[in-house]
């Protein structure tokens, strides 16, 4: 399967704790998005990536969220000093053109 | 700015009753309307891709269709195995990279 794949599945930290998730896209795409969901909502944009440039970023990421992309290939999502209002699924998306294709993404849950 | 509202929130049919799910949207220049697919615990699943007001496409027992200011996806004969949260976003001209979601319609099909 050479679908998009995020790591962990889960992960469970304490308020105050860093986290990071990573993900994989479809290897010939060069575009990179990060979501956020949260129970009975969509996903919710945090930002996108043109192969390694970081191209946007939504206003409602605080300065403890930072995505980085290194040569275009793999992601991290890193977040900082944790709150309980984090706690959420973290949906990874990868495409070449409009269509976008998600992993299963990532639960984290604060504590 | 941009917005998409999707109604009703949850939608429970009998099996082989058809009906539609509607998405309104507002935004500046539409690029494209798109419909996911999401099971429990999974990432979004593409469904369609819509550019202009006029256009239907068609998938087993789904029909999308588009007008200027709404899409609806059209359901017929759903069987059990149709029950999920159905996503609709748009992309607009004002943010050709970003790709925003509304809140989804739980469909529950009862056999």
């Amino acid at each position: 399967d050479t679908g998009v794949s995020q790591n962990p599945r889960h992960k469970i930290t304490k308020r105050g704790q860093n986290v990071t998730f990573r993900c994989d896209p479809i290897s010939e795409h060069n575009r990179l998005y990060w979501y956020r969901q949260t129970l009975g909502q969509g996903p919710e944009f945090l930002t996108y990536f043109q192969n390694e440039a970081q191209l946007e970023k939504s206003r409602l990421l605080s300065d403890r969220f930072s995505a980085e992309r290194p040569k275009g290939s793999f992601s991290t999502l890193e977040i900082q000093r944790t709150e309980q209002g984090d706690s959420a699924m973290y949906l990874c998306a990868s495409s070449s053109g409009h269509t976008l294709h998600f992993g299963n993404g990532t639960r984290l849950t604060v504590t | 700015e941009d917005q998409v509202t999707q109604s009703p929130e949850a939608l429970r049919l009998q099996e082989g009753e058809s009906s539609s799910l509607n998405c309104s949207y507002t935004v500046s220049g539409l690029r494209g309307l798109f419909w996911y697919r999401q099971d429990p615990g999974k990432g979004p699943e593409f469904l369609f891709t819509l550019y202009s007001a006029g256009e239907e496409k068609e998938k087993e027992r789904l029909k999308a269709t588009l007008t200027k200011k709404e899409s609806f996806l059209h359901i017929t004969a759903p069987k059990p195995e149709d029950s999920a949260t159905y996503l609709c976003a748009v992309q607009a001209d004002s943010s050709a990279s970003k790709i925003i979601f509304g809140s989804g319609t739980r469909l529950s099909i009862r056999p």
